[in-house]
């Protein structure tokens, strides 16, 4: 089966850092996405891990791994347009498909 | 500028009518899929597509059919919609290989009563 953890919700203070957090427990598990998405919107990409490690894109970083069925996304420098939901998605090669977490709603605070 | 649309962003429709949602991508993306999302339970894959008039079911098809009889085009079908299908519907596609990126579009908000 497939299943993906993440905190439902979160809040934080504008200018800090927040680390969001994923669990997985996935067959044919190849890689992780992270989606950005704002009340009423639709989701946009923020990054795709296959390798652990970290990768780095401006203020958001993201780190995987592997072995432990693990993922993060790192938010610096928090500015209140990063208050949005925050989707982690475990990609399936063997069906090219994504199963997404519930989301976590991050709420950034004056 | 990449675009993935559909056709309508709310819809109001009654226990046991037939339901069109479609979906429209300008990037040449073989791949389409239709989610659902509601709260707590994320975005749940309903059916994908891999090619024209090919489709595979996801995780909870019960319910629902799709067709793709053009290749930029993905529509999903409520053959008797009942309330239990009240929900945000998303369209996404991608293009081939492993790990592309899904482009969504901004969703119809379905309601039905």
């Amino acid at each position: 089966g497939q299943n993906i953890d993440q905190p439902t919700e979160m809040t934080a203070t504008e200018g800090a850092i927040v680390q969001i957090n994923c669990t997985y427990q996935t067959s044919g598990f190849n890689g992780l996405f992270w989606y950005q998405q704002h009340a009423g919107e639709a989701p946009t990409f923020l990054s795709y891990n296959v390798l652990d490690g970290l990768e780095e894109k401006g203020r958001f970083s993201s780190f995987l791994s592997r072995s432990k069925g693990y993922s993060y996304l790192l938010l610096k420098e928090l500015q209140m347009k990063d208050s949005a939901s925050y989707l982690c998605a475990a990609y399936n090669n063997a069906g090219n498909m994504l199963t997404f977490g519930g989301g976590t709603r991050l709420m950034v605070k004056p | 500028d990449v675009k993935v649309t559909q056709s309508s962003r709310y819809l109001v429709k009654r226990t046991g009518e037939k339901v069109f949602l479609e979906c429209v991508q300008d990037m040449d993306h073989e791949n389409m899929f239709w989610y659902r999302q509601d709260p707590g339970l994320g975005l749940r894959l309903i059916y994908f597509s891999y090619d024209v008039k090919m489709k595979e079911k996801g995780d909870i098809p019960e319910g629902y059919s799709v067709s793709r009889e053009k290749k930029e085009r993905f529509s999903l079908i409520l053959e008797s919609a009942s309330t239990n299908q009240t929900s945000m519907y998303l369209c996404a596609s991608s293009a081939p290989g492993t790990g592309q990126e899904q482009f969504f579009g901004p969703g119809t908000r379905l309601t039905v009563l």
